[in-house]
Order: C-alpha cells, then sequence, then structure tokens
C-alpha cells in the first residue's frame, strides 16, 4: 500500500539556524513528491515538487528538498530559518500508477516552529 | 487574478441541517478536489471531479455530496448525515498533466452547533 510518514508531529528550531522537516514515503515505481504549506485558518500553499532529475530540488521561500531513492525519502531543508516560516508542512506522495485522478497520499504534516 | 475562491470563510450549522460550501476556480483547471482537515488528521479526500457533469467518492465521502456542472465550480453540499462534520474543509485544483501540483483555495471553517 502507499503510504507517507511524517515522523515528527513538531520540529523547533531556533532563528538563523538550519531546518529539516522529515518525510519518507512508500509507493511502487518512481514517485512524484510534493511539499506544502499551511499557514493558520489558510489553504496549503505548494512549494516544491520532485518529479524526475536532480535529487535537490530548490522551491519558494528558499526551501529545498532532497530526494533519496535508497532511504525512500523526501526531507524538506532550509539553511536559516525566520520566525516567519512557524507554520504546518505537509508532505504528499502519487505513485506513478496513480491513473488520470492524479490523488495524493498526505501526510499527517509536522508543525514547525521558529523560536527569535 | 487568477486562483480558487471558497465562500464562506465560517459558517455555522445546527444539528440537522444540510449546508452547501462554494468553490470556485478561474484558473482552467479540469479537476477538482475537496478535502477534509481535522487536527491531527492531515488532509483527507471527500470527493473528486476530472471532468465536468463527473465525479468520484474520496476516503470519506458518506454524509456528503457534490455536483460539477460547471468546470469553474464544484461545490460541496454537508448533509444532516454526516455524524461528525465540523472540520476545515478545503477545495482543490490541478491543471490537466501527468506532473502538475494542486492549488488550494483559502478553506471553509464548518462548525456544528
Amino acid at each position: 500500500a502507499q503510504s507517507v510518514a511524517q515522523p515528527e508531529d513538531q520540529v523547533n528550531v531556533a532563528e538563523g539556524n538550519p531546518l529539516t522537516v522529515k518525510c519518507t514515503y512508500s509507493v511502487s515505481g518512481n514517485p512524484y513528491l510534493f511539499w506544502y504549506v499551511q499557514y493558520p485558518n489558510r489553504g496549503l500553499q505548494f512549494l516544491l515538487k520532485y518529479i524526475t532529475g536532480d535529487n535537490l530540488v530548490k522551491g519558494s521561500y528558499g526551501f529545498e528538498a532532497e530526494f533519496n531513492k535508497s532511504q525512500t525519502s523526501f526531507h524538506l531543508k532550509k539553511p536559516s530559518a525566520l520566525v516567519s516560516d512557524s507554520a504546518l508542512y505537509f508532505c504528499a506522495v502519487r505513485g506513478p500508477n496513480a491513473g488520470n485522478n492524479r490523488k495524493l497520499i498526505w501526510g499527517l504534516g509536522t508543525s514547525l516552529a521558529v523560536n527569535p | 487574478d487568477g486562483g480558487i475562491t471558497q465562500s464562506p470563510k465560517y459558517l455555522f450549522r445546527k444539528e440537522g441541517q444540510n449546508v452547501t460550501l462554494s468553490c470556485e476556480q478561474n484558473l482552467n483547471h479540469d479537476a477538482m478536489y475537496w478535502y477534509r482537515q481535522d487536527p491531527g488528521q492531515g488532509l483527507r479526500l471527500i470527493y473528486y471531479s476530472q471532468i465536468v457533469n463527473d465525479f468520484q467518492k474520496g476516503d470519506i465521502a458518506e454524509g456528503y455530496s457534490v455536483s460539477r456542472e460547471k468546470k469553474e465550480s464544484f461545490p460541496l453540499t454537508v448533509t444532516s448525515a454526516q455524524k461528525n462534520p465540523t472540520a476545515f474543509y478545503l477545495c482543490a485544483s490541478i491543471a490537466s498533466g501527468h506532473y502538475n501540483e494542486q492549488f488550494f483555495g483559502p478553506g471553509t471553517r464548518l462548525t456544528v452547533l
């Protein structure tokens, strides 16, 4: 069965320090991977995606993610965290055989708190 | 500006009442989705539609209904059969093409009194 795991419910980091939000997945075949961010009482905003090619993907607001096929991971990273990065982060995956419906499988989310 | 709009932002309902949540997009996207978000449970798919006049049940369709009479609109009705409807509801759409990402509306928070 296809699945996504975000092993940390919450991540705390000091402003200016690097941050990592973890995501691991299980799909058959090559995955399509996505990261979204959600601020309180708002919709989700797309950050970045991995489809194919370079394992390091750069996205919005200085975020990047590294696809690691052997570890089935797609961790979200940022070199220097800002207080404004505090939000809920979701990882999602779609298998190559998902069909035309393009449904995503979602992680449960990780709450990131950046402390001043 | 292109985007997805959801209305109302906040909605209060008495038990036993049906209520309809609006979702409109002017992105010319073919597919649209409705999700329910509860604290700690991530996003759960209620219904989705790939083309006009066609839609499929998601993982938690019971107590919900939808229609897709126009490409731009995908309203969700929460019926009295939904036993625990208090939640944050999110609408999303996606352009045609296999690798595109979903775009989300701002959400509607439904509270049953």
